[in-house]
């Protein structure tokens, strides 16, 4: 398995563009997890979803943020419009429901707003 | 609500010993810990549930009291490779699988 699967790697974009996030996790896990990593604030919990099913968002820090999950295999994370507060690393991980294996993160983006 | 590691860093020889403490306000049901080397993702070390069971892995081991809703990571006979930020991520609600991660402990083994 090639594990779970970010793009892009590295985004540099100006304040106030849209910015996408994309994630594809491992086939057979059910569910996602959305974190964001500063220095300030460490792994901080945006999003996770359950089958596809959106089930807490409460770490969503405003109404510029939102997720999707349209399938079992795809999931994107969207800034709109960026600012500079939101340059920080985004991981995506995903997990078997209730496993005993853990998460598996991708190896993340690091999103800069200048 | 977060919970809190300590140290908050480990400066260790190689082959010397290293505990990491994890504690929760929340009662627990489950506790994972991770590895984070610089530039890269967290690594999944293990899962402890609820009832004091202690893991292993390799020469790292772990327990988890969950009265005192704390874990614990032990690394014995440390290693190069050891070197990196340990995360501890608790799920209080009743494994839905949601981790809040504390702010983690970095530690560093020098040759």
């Amino acid at each position: 398995d090639a594990g779970v699967i970010q793009s892009p790697r590295h985004e540099v974009t100006e304040m106030g563009q849209e910015v996408t996030l994309r994630c594809k996790p491992i086939s057979g896990h059910n569910s996602l997890f959305w974190y964001r990593q500063t220095m300030m604030r460490g792994l901080e919990l945006l999003i996770y979803f359950n089958n596809n099913v959106p089930i807490d968002d409460s770490g969503m820090p405003e109404d510029r943020f939102s997720a999707k999950m349209p399938n079992a295999s795809f999931s994107t994370l969207k800034i709109q419009p960026s600012e500079p507060r939101d340059s920080a690393v985004y991981f995506c991980a995903s997990s078997l429901e209730g496993s005993f294996g853990g998460y598996t993160f991708g190896s993340g983006t690091r999103l800069t707003v200048v | 609500q977060q919970p809190v590691q300590s140290p908050q860093a480990v400066i260790l020889r190689e082959g010397e010993d290293a505990v990491i403490n994890c504690s929760s306000s929340k009662a627990l049901y489950s506790v994972h810990w991770y590895r984070q080397k610089h530039g890269e993702a967290p690594v999944f070390l293990m899962i402890l549930l609820k009832g004091g069971e202690q893991k292993g892995h390799e020469k790292i081991s772990a327990s988890f009291n969950e009265k005192k809703q704390q874990s614990s990571l032990y690394l014995t006979a440390s290693q190069l490779s050891y070197s990196g930020t340990y995360f501890c991520g608790t799920d209080g609600s009743g494994n839905t699988g949601k981790l809040i991660f504390g702010q983690g402990t970095t530690l560093q083994v020098k040759p």
